[in-house]
């Protein structure tokens, strides 16, 4: 059972275009976290919200976390190709276990 | 590099044997995580060690699986009489303290024919 919706599965975009994705739950988690997985490597932490409404910055990343700790979203400005890769929203359960959506795949051309 | 190792990377199986996973993860690291990654889904938690002990094993699929943690740092997961649905890439991961941060090791990509 999935509890992370995460949308749309599938992105593709020209450099230089901003684009944001989804990350949906009708369980309230403790904190979300946001992991970029490129291929044959494991998931590599970018950010962790915690408290309801907030907004953290990482470069020219944007990730909130709804008022309702119930979902997020990642917004990228004027995407790079370096931006390529699997997006993953992460929940914390409890005792740190994570429960994983299916990831956001973007791809983002020259 | 310092970081969490999985051994091997790869590994071919045929149903029904029996396979090991190990994992290296970060030296001083107390906490020590288990997932499973099917082709298109994101990883699923199996089994999370604090020390030598099995803290939680609830998203061990069934009793073919198993892990250990014998001196609380090295891991080796087991399967037992695989299946070719048990093909998946799993990933451990370790963290410094049960609330801290999980770094991820690249995983073992295991595939049974």
């Amino acid at each position: 059972t999935q509890l992370l919706e995460q949308s749309p599965q599938f992105l593709s975009i020209q450099e230089g275009e901003n684009l944001t994705v989804y990350c949906n739950s009708s369980s309230v988690f403790s904190s979300l976290q946001w992991y970029r997985q490129e291929p044959g490597e494991g998931p590599v932490l970018l950010v962790t919200v915690v408290t309801g409404g907030e907004v953290k910055k990482l470069k020219r990343l944007t990730f909130q976390f709804g008022d309702a700790r119930k979902d997020s979203s990642l917004h990228i400005t004027a995407a790079q190709p370096g931006d390529t890769g699997l997006y993953l929203c992460a929940g914390d359960y409890g005792n740190n276990r994570l429960a994983f959506g299916k990831g956001n795949q973007v791809v983002v051309i020259p | 590099g310092a970081g969490v190792s999985q051994t091997p990377s790869n590994k071919v199986t045929e149903k029904g044997k029996y396979v090991e996973l190990r994992c290296d993860p970060i030296s001083g690291h107390t906490a020590l995580y288990w997932y499973r990654q099917s082709l298109g889904q994101g990883p699923e938690f199996l089994i999370y060690f604090q020390g030598t002990g099995a803290a939680d094993d609830s998203g061990l699929p069934n009793d073919r699986f198993f892990a250990v943690r014998p001196e609380g740092s090295v891991s080796t997961l087991k399967i037992q009489r695989t299946e070719r649905g048990d093909s998946a890439v799993y990933l451990c991961a370790s963290s410094q303290g049960q609330t801290e941060t999980q770094y991820f090791g690249p995983g073992t990509r295991l595939l049974v024919l």
